[in-house]
């Protein structure tokens, strides 16, 4: 089946430092990613959706300036997360979709982000 | 935001027992997916039961689907230890196309 990776797993850092996320999938073309954001013991809230070549599509509350979105290959889309503070720490869970719709979605094992 | 509301939120139950659990949306969907997601882990992806399919079985798990009164159930019939973890349940909107829509969960745990 389709393979998503992440990296990197986790990621320690102090606050006010920038760290990057990236999300591959690994045999297939993805011109869809999304990224979604869960914290401890809650469900996954969608963050943006990400299209190769196009500026990242943010929800409603999600910063733009901070959650920084690349989609610059078709198998590769980053998130950096800008200036980060302690209450950025969270798991970061990002999907690829083949464009076979949304029974064709994938996701990537998540990165844990701990902030300092 | 979030579409699906899962019941119970926890479920506690002994090994060989039955676990089911609810979802309800509140939007017309295209489909419904539910995934397993085990403590601090990524996501599993269970079983997806498109919008026009009443009933789907895999394995040990069956779901509904009842578009009628907007809610899906999955049944895992004679549980497991291993069966622990977090149950969501996702929904994508119509039109297609757009992300999935997780609920809230169900955090179950299966004691031996």
């Amino acid at each position: 089946g389709a393979v998503v990776s992440q990296h990197p797993s986790w990621v320690i850092c102090k606050s006010g430092t920038s760290v990057k996320i990236e999300c591959r999938s690994l045999d297939f073309q993805a011109t869809t990613m999304f990224w979604y954001r869960q914290f401890p013991k809650q469900s996954l809230m969608l963050m943006a959706t990400s299209n190769e070549g196009s500026k990242a599509t943010y929800e409603q509350g999600v910063e733009k300036d901070k959650f920084l979105i690349n989609h610059a290959s078709l198998t590769l889309s980053t998130l950096t997360v800008t200036s980060a503070h302690p209450e950025d720490s969270s798991f970061y869970i990002c999907s690829a979709d083949t464009g076979g719709g949304l029974e064709t979605q994938y996701f990537g094992p998540g990165t844990r982000l701990l902030v300092l | 935001s979030q579409q699906g509301e899962e019941d119970p939120q926890a479920l506690s139950i002994q090994e060989g027992e039955n676990a089911t659990m609810n979802c309800s949306y509140k939007t017309s969907i295209n489909n419904l997916q539910w995934y397993r997601q085990n403590s601090g882990r990524g996501l599993v992806h269970l079983i997806l039961i498109r919008s026009n399919e009443r009933e789907k079985h895999s394995g040990r798990l069956r779901v509904t689907l009842d578009t009628s009164k907007k809610s899906s159930s999955l049944l895992i019939t004679a549980s497991r230890a291993a069966d622990t973890a977090s149950y969501f349940c996702a929904t994508d909107l119509i039109p297609a196309g757009t992300a999935l829509i997780f609920g809230k969960g169900t955090t179950l745990s299966v004691s031996s």
